[in-house]
């Protein structure tokens, strides 16, 4: 299976502040990427996929960039609503896997 | 619109089993994959197995084979994921996705195994 692990596992930020988070994959993925966040009570919504696309009615200040096994999701000018858990998931290859995800808070 | 409707929550017994539903709608039920994914209280995310409906062919995390059985009713466009012997390591929140890349997910159906 191919191991995703991503850091940090939790972030604290300021509101207007820019955030990355990583996602490193054990194999080349090729792009086979997506980020999804998640709410407290929610399920997780879509962010990006295949690496660097944007979901429709995803705000632009989100973004993602990489290739072969490093990855990694920005957010910009980080807003209150932004606050939640934050999962990488690859689907290149069986079993599709996650990342043990990153909570992001407000300091 | 794209909508996924989960049954409700369940509450078992320790070897037991437990069917749920994924009610489809928006699009056409049997031109895409639906997955199973597990959330344990707290922790990451799981891909059980996906199946397509066209077909009813499907793909299993190995983790889960023997655990997850999942099948569907094209005339109801609804998705189900039976898991059977169910112990404490089962209690989760499920959810059913379109795709492999999670576009649309469920609500999720939260699982207690309990006696």
């Amino acid at each position: 299976d191919i191991q995703m692990t991503q850091s940090p596992a939790s972030l604290s930020a300021s509101l207007g502040e820019t955030v990355t988070i990583e996602c490193r994959a054990s194999e080349d993925i090729y792009n086979g990427l997506a980020w999804y966040q998640q709410k407290p009570g929610k399920s997780p919504q879509l962010l990006i996929y295949n690496a660097n696309s944007l979901h429709t009615g995803v705000p632009s200040r989100f973004s993602g960039s990489g290739s072969g096994t490093q990855y990694s999701l920005k957010i910009n000018s980080l807003q209150s609503e932004d606050v939640a858990s934050y999962f990488c998931q690859q689907y290149y290859n069986y079993p599709y896997t996650f990342g043990a995800g990153t909570k992001l808070e407000l300091k | 619109q794209v909508k996924l409707l989960q049954s409700g929550a369940a509450l078992v017994k320790p070897g037991a089993s437990v069917k749920m539903s994924c009610k489809a709608s928006g699009y056409t039920f049997t031109d895409y994959w639906v997955s199973w994914v597990k959330q344990s209280h707290g922790k990451s995310l799981e891909w059980i197995g996906e199946i397509y409906p066209n077909s009813g062919a499907t793909n299993f995390n190995e983790k889960f084979k023997g655990k997850a059985t999942l099948t569907v009713d094209k005339s109801t466009s609804t998705a189900y994921m039976e898991l059977s012997r169910l112990t404490s390591e089962d209690s989760a929140i499920y959810y059913c996705t379109r795709g492999a890349t999670g576009r649309y997910w469920g609500q999720g159906v939260m699982v207690t195994v309990s006696s």
